[in-house]
């Protein structure tokens, strides 16, 4: 089946600093990735959509600046958030979803804590 | 970016009881729904897709489209104590494209 991996589940780093986060598909070709934030709150928020040999589109209010996405190959993404602060917290999810595929697979998310 | 609206925040049902949630896009773009489920401390997991007016039933979970209003609902029929989770709705403007989500429902269902 397919499925989708994020390391680490967990991660804290203090204000300022940066997390990079990894994301993994096993079973399918992630064509294209697509990363959210889900808040403490439980909304989620697009941040960008990162499709094999095509530029990254990222959403407003996001950009690659400040999370930065690699996504060398179709089994593998990530992302670094960086000068993380306060209000990046929250739990980061990878969706992929293959080429003629209609259903996104989700990894468990990575936990972002900030302090 | 709110292009997803879901209702209700939070509903509680008996077991064995039926249980509704709503949705609506408000871009007239996005005419292709999911609903998916979140459980504590997973990502959330598609339930099932529905691009047609009319209804979609997958064994307790039945889905209904109206394109027109853009109003899509999930009904769980015969609720279980494993269906309590998070629900979201999700949207995209073709069915390979980029998924935006509502705000979930909180369905609780009681023993």
């Amino acid at each position: 089946g397919a499925l989708v991996y994020q390391y680490p589940r967990r991660t804290i780093c203090k204000s300022g600093t940066s997390m990079r986060m990894e994301c993994q598909a096993v079973g399918f070709q992630a064509t294209s990735v697509a990363w959210y934030r889900q808040s403490p709150q439980k909304t989620f928020e697009l941040i960008a959509l990162s499709t094999v040999n095509s530029a990254i589109k990222y959403e407003q209010n996001f950009t690659q600046e400040k999370f930065p996405i690699s996504h060398p190959n179709l089994s593998f993404s990530s992302m670094t958030v960086l000068n993380a602060y306060l209000e990046d917290r929250g739990l980061y999810l990878c969706g992929a979803r293959e080429q003629g595929g209609t259903e996104v697979f989700f990894g468990k998310g990575t936990r972002l804590t900030v302090v | 970016q709110q292009k997803v609206q879901q209702s209700p925040e939070s509903l509680s049902v008996p077991e064995g009881g039926m249980a509704s949630l709503n949705c609506t896009s408000s871009d007239r773009n996005f005419q292709y729904f999911w609903w998916y489920r979140q459980h504590s401390g997973e990502g959330p997991k598609a339930l099932m897709s529905i691009f047609s007016d009319g209804d979609k039933k997958e064994g307790r979970f039945t889905a209904h489209l109206n394109k027109a209003s853009l109003h899509v609902s999930l009904h769980i029929r015969d609720s279980q104590p494993s269906d309590s989770a998070l629900y979201f709705c999700a949207a995209s403007a073709a069915n390979y494209n980029v998924l935006y989500f509502g705000s979930g429902t909180k369905l609780t269902v009681e023993p």
